[in-house]
């Protein structure tokens, strides 16, 4: 019940595409669900994050959509560029303050 | 940089040598963390630090010792490692254990067991 299943494993997209990032979690006492982004060489670091009382969530081209019923959430970036290839992992966390993370994604963005 | 500094940033060791992981954080936070990341794996929790007392083990062997001397300062002492504990190493910080809403991160330690 603590997992999170991130999909997919790896994502390959053109400089102006969408990426979207999904993922699904089974305790529906998480109530808070963050991103993080790694680049390589460097740990992970917070890049968006979402409460379950709200549907949608946006920071410049990056977004998390929530769907509380379908216990799912993900991340799309927009106008993708080569920079923002990198390890994206999501998170949720329990009401002990306990945080899971999914396997993460490794984005490439094609020029 | 987050504030999270880690060293060695790359550890080879041999399964018999005793080695010790640092981290330090200059962000004025209470909590501590430390995490295992494995390739195609999620981030693994180990030990959790707030106030300088341990209040997270997560069934963590005992060839991992952690150590929090003060607030700003944490380690990870191994000893008898197996090659599959090889790994890249997280510290954490957040402002105390009940405000992990942001987390940050050290570059981690690249372990290698031979």
């Amino acid at each position: 019940q603590q997992q999170v299943k991130q999909s997919p494993q790896s994502l390959i997209v053109q400089k102006g595409g969408i990426s979207i990032i999904n993922c699904a979690y089974e305790n529906t006492a998480f109530d808070y669900f963050p991103w993080y982004q790694q680049f390589p060489g460097k740990g992970p670091a917070l890049l968006i994050a979402i409460r379950p009382d709200v549907s949608e969530k946006k920071e410049g081209r990056f977004t998390i959509s929530f769907n509380k019923s379908a216990k799912q959430f993900s991340l799309h970036i927009m106008d993708s560029q080569p920079g923002d290839s990198a390890t994206y992992f999501c998170a949720a966390r329990n009401a002990g303050n306990m945080l899971t993370f999914g396997g993460g994604t490794r984005l490439m963005v094609k020029p | 940089e987050t504030g999270v500094t880690q060293t060695p940033r790359h550890l080879v060791m041999g399964m018999t040598n005793k080695k010790s992981l640092k981290c330090e954080q200059h962000l004025g936070h209470n909590a501590m963390y430390w995490y295992k990341q494995s390739a195609k794996k999620p981030l693994e929790l180990m030990f959790v630090y707030n106030f300088k007392e341990q209040t997270e083990n997560n069934s963590v062997p005992s060839r991992f010792s952690p150590e929090c001397p003060n607030s700003s300062h944490l380690f990870l002492h191994l000893h008898t490692l197996q090659p599959e504990d090889s790994a890249l190493y997280l510290c954490a910080s957040s402002q105390d254990r009940g405000d992990n809403e942001k987390l940050f991160f050290g570059s981690g330690t690249q372990l290698s067991v031979l």
